[in-house]
């Protein structure tokens, strides 16, 4: 059962045109959330780690919050150089080490037409 | 800046053979952790290790074993490579602080296993 879900799959947007990916979990207890920026080919960049209900961080274009069930990843004015798979991960319990795993969702594939 | 290192970009094999994937981090931490990245499937974890020597299974272990032999460099070992793990392979570092923060990730290995 997937502990975090993403949506959409795939966006499209126009070159200044806003909009918001969204990253919703199920995890108990939550411990942190974090949003990474993957382009084509390499590993996934950190971006962001929003901690409580009600937190917001910024970065360039970017802003994410986080709510008690899920997270937005607001672009405003998107560029091209913003096209990139976007993935969210939340600290899940991994019974085996008995320790909590960043568990990812399998992300939002932006592109940003000029 | 955290720096994870992995050891190739890049990797062609054949069927039967065994493969290291090396992984290096230059921040003293002590989780590290091994993702296969594979289309429509997202990152899924294959082992991690919370300290020198130890190690635990993930979501898909078999066909991989892992080694740590020091506190900066984790190894993944495909003992008898096959088609089906054709894939991209993440390495991945974090602090244990108390908290649960974010991993930070290398540039991955593209493996291909013909």
């Amino acid at each position: 059962e997937d502990q975090v879900t993403q949506s959409p799959e795939a966006l499209r947007l126009q070159e200044g045109e806003s909009s918001s990916l969204n990253c919703s979990y199920t995890v108990s207890g939550l411990r942190g959330l974090f949003w990474y920026r993957q382009d084509p080919g390499k590993g996934p960049e950190f971006l962001f780690t929003l901690y409580s209900a009600g937190e917001e961080k910024e970065k360039e274009r970017l802003k994410a919050t986080l709510t008690k069930k899920e997270s937005f990843l607001h672009i405003t004015a998107p560029k091209p150089e913003d096209s990139a798979t976007y993935l969210c991960a939340v600290p899940a319990f991994h019974a085996s080490g008995g320790s909590y795993i960043p568990t990812f969702g399998r992300g939002t594939s932006l592109i940003v037409h000029p | 800046d955290v720096k994870v290192t992995q050891s190739s970009r890049y990797l062609v094999k054949r069927t039967g053979e065994k493969v290291f994937l090396e992984c290096v981090q230059d921040m003293d931490h002590e989780n590290m952790f091994w993702y296969r990245q594979d289309p429509g499937l997202g990152l899924r974890l294959i082992y991690f290790s919370y300290d020198v020597k130890m190690k635990e299974k993930g979501d898909i272990p078999e066909g991989y074993s892992v080694s740590r032999e020091k506190k900066e460099r984790f190894s993944l070992i495909l003992e008898s490579a096959s088609t089906n793990q054709t894939s991209m392979y993440l390495c991945a570092s974090s602090p244990w602080t108390g908290l649960n923060t974010e991993a930070f990730f290398g540039q991955g290995t593209r493996l291909t296993v013909v």
